[in-house]
């Protein structure tokens, strides 16, 4: 079983469009995050969730919205989307606060805008 | 606010040689520390993880890394390196802040001749 899932793991869009991203962890854990990848392999926080409740907003444009609807879900919602959003995008989990718990990582979703 | 540094971008070794990659944090205590590796087109895996104790740590696939509270450093190693740990490296850093988050480092690229 897939412990951390996401899809769609390829995204080709054009600029303007909205476009969704979704996860799910069938680990059990309370926390989930969304990390973005650039071209240069830099990877950055930019939510958390913990139990359905946001811990972590990084500064990240309000075109980027996440949604827990539950403790194992957190999709991730982009509105017009603009060509440096161009980038693979991670979903992880972990049992509790992210500091000092193991995260687990899908495979993530590389979205590409045209 | 902590931060991570991996002074190496790219490091080639031979097939069976030992191989070393370097992490140093900024961090005014003693941070959760972490080694991930990324193979290619797939998410982060944890190897290691430090958070007190001794400060030699055992991993998967072989690894081991040794904190060093005097140099700010926490190293990764293994003694014979296999075509398949060829991938991206991570050095992360976890510490009590406002939000509990992990900061990455910006990697380090393992290629491995046979």
């Amino acid at each position: 079983d897939t412990a951390v899932s996401q899809t769609p793991k390829y995204l080709v869009t054009q600029m303007g469009n909205d476009k969704s991203i979704k996860c799910e962890q069938n680990l059990g854990h309370d926390t989930m995050y969304w990390y973005k990848q650039d071209s240069k392999k830099f990877l950055k926080i930019m939510f958390s969730y913990n139990n359905k409740e946001l811990i972590i907003n990084e500064t990240v444009p309000n075109r980027f919205s996440p949604k827990s609807p539950d403790k194992a879900h957190l999709n991730l919602h982009i509105n017009s989307l603009e060509l440096g959003d161009s980038a693979v995008y991670f979903c992880a989990s972990s049992q509790a606060s992210g500091r000092s718990d193991e995260q687990y990582f899908g495979p993530g979703t590389r979205l590409t805008v045209t | 606010a902590q931060s991570v540094t991996q002074p190496d971008i790219h490091i080639t070794v031979s097939e069976g040689a030992s191989l070393e990659l370097r992490c140093n944090y900024s961090y005014g205590a003693t941070p959760y520390l972490f080694w991930y590796v990324q193979s290619p087109g797939q998410g982060l895996q944890l190897l290691l993880k430090y958070f007190s104790g001794d400060t030699l740590v055992q991993g998967i696939k072989g690894f081991e890394a040794e904190f060093k509270r005097s140099q700010s450093s926490f190293n990764l190693r293994k003694p014979s390196v296999h075509w398949s740990d060829a991938a991206e490296y991570f050095c992360a850093v976890g510490a009590k802040t406002s939000y509990d988050k992990v900061i990455f480092g910006p990697g380090t690229s393992l290629s491995v001749i046979p």
